[in-house]
């Protein structure tokens, strides 16, 4: 059974940097083929975003709206990955999911249950 | 990059009858060399992630009922509930993986 979980904290300040983990459970980071995990965020009351994803071979691709500020790695030793977003705002207080990216297909086929991030002083 | 639209924003339809959202790409997401469509749907209940529906345009995910389908190619598709369910309440999603990836605004669905 496929699990993933977000972590993190729950309050950032504006310009600082969020960093959230996303464990997973049922699958490895260190799989072959196309799969991997996605990044997703959706403000409170409003659509999705897509912020990027990192594969399992270790390949990444980012929203280019927000490419310079989002970093997404994985740790082989833990079995997570890793979302950092440097200088957040407050208009980006929204709940962020990670999800598995299913192999040859770009859909995401299992979600985490999100964290709501609030960005506020 | 890809612009994603739907529509209607939001539709409200008897139960038992159909439910029809589409959704428009600002270029082609159908890849010639396999003919597929990079596109998906997913559905979102209050307080849970996104459940996807279908993917490659018209593929069923596992355990999604058969009165869910997806149709389409290129730039347009459709998104059909045949037969709405009280359970189908929901804000339903396409997003393109055609390269990069992005999710359409969202249609809300409900009861008449």
């Amino acid at each position: 059974q496929i699990t993933l979980k977000e972590s993190g904290p729950t309050l950032v300040k504006p310009t600082q940097t969020l960093t959230l983990t996303c464990t997973l459970s049922g699958l490895s980071v260190s799989s072959s083929g196309a799969g991997g995990v996605g990044w997703i965020r959706q403000p409170p009351g409003k659509g999705l975003e897509w912020l990027g994803n990192i594969y399992w071979d270790d390949a990444k691709t980012y929203n280019s709206s927000l490419k310079s500020r989002v970093t997404i790695t994985k740790d082989t030793s833990k079995n997570h990955v890793v979302l950092t977003m440097t200088n957040m705002d407050p208009v980006e207080t929204a709940t962020y999911y990670c999800a598995h990216r299913m192999s040859d297909v770009g859909t995401y086929d299992h979600w985490g249950q999100g964290i709501l991030v609030t960005v506020s002083s | 990059d890809i612009v994603m639209t739907q529509s209607p924003d939001s539709l409200a339809v008897s139960l038992g009858e159909r439910a029809t959202i589409n959704c428009k790409t600002s270029q082609s997401v159908l890849y010639t060399s396999n003919n597929k469509n990079y596109l998906g749907w997913y559905q979102q209940k209050p307080g849970q992630p996104p459940k996807l529906l279908i993917y490659w345009a018209s593929t069923r995910e596992s355990g999604v009922p058969d009165r869910f389908s997806g149709s389409g190619s290129g730039t347009d598709f459709t998104l059909t509930i045949s037969s709405l369910q009280a359970e189908d309440v929901a804000v339903y999603y396409c997003q393109h993986y055609f390269g990069t990836f992005a999710f359409g605004p969202g249609t809300k669905v409900d009861i008449k």
